[in-house]
């Protein structure tokens, strides 16, 4: 079974500033897709950005990216220019040939003013 | 874009009672369409996967007699709380895929339930 891990549970950044979130994962699937999604106090789920496992290039979203390593299996989600309307629970998440969503336990990310 | 409407968006009711959440895709059309449970501070855990038309696909461990799911349409899915118990207390996640399998999912609003 697939398995997605957040091994940070809480950080916290500067408004402006720059910061990464880690995500690894373990498949045995050669065609998935890894997600990041943003989950505010509202709890609403809203995607943040999608990568394509079969894409070499890294998916970007304005002030969001990521560094997808498919060797190391490892998704990192980096967010600039950071604002006050980032602070949210941040899950990564794994979907393969099931179309199952897989997600990590998640981060909280605090952005400060 | 793509929208999930679920309701209601809480609800409190006593033990022993059951509890209809529904799910709604508002501009398109889903066949598939997930529910999820989330404890405090936790993950999103997949109960269940509801097809248009046939019979839900409940993950392990659980009950498909508690969590009835009914997908009547292509825009409805309902997931029903049977006999709720306090342990039931949760928030309640639906989702939906607009478009075909790579598409990314539409999550609902959320449903938090508190049994009494």
């Amino acid at each position: 079974a697939q398995t997605v891990t957040q091994s940070q549970p809480e950080m916290s950044v500067q408004e402006a500033e720059t910061v990464t979130l880690s995500c690894t994962y373990d498949t045995s699937e050669s065609n998935y897709y890894l997600f990041w999604y943003k989950q505010p106090p509202s709890r609403q789920m809203i995607l943040v950005i999608r990568q394509e496992a079969y894409k070499q290039q890294n998916a970007t979203e304005n002030r969001f990216s990521v560094n997808f390593q498919k060797a190391a299996k490892s998704f990192s989600l980096k967010i600039s220019d950071s604002q006050l309307g980032d602070t949210a629970m941040y899950f990564c998440a794994y979907q393969g040939g099931s179309e199952k969503l897989v997600f990590g336990k998640g981060m909280k990310l605090t952005v400060n003013p | 874009g793509a929208v999930v409407s679920q309701h209601p968006s809480w609800v409190i009711c006593k033990s022993g009672t059951s509890v209809k959440i529904e799910c709604r895709s508002l501009d398109f059309q889903a066949t598939t369409m997930f529910w999820y449970r989330q404890f405090p501070k936790q993950s999103l855990m997949l109960m269940a996967t509801s097809n248009e038309g046939s019979k839900a696909t409940y993950e392990q461990g659980v009950e498909k007699d508690k969590f009835l799911i009914n997908h009547a349409s292509l825009t409805l899915s309902t997931l029903t709380v049977t006999s709720a118990h306090p342990e039931d207390s949760s928030f309640y996640i639906c989702s939906a895929r607009y478009g075909t399998g790579n598409s990314p999912l539409h999550f609902g609003n959320g449903t938090r339930l508190t049994v009494t």
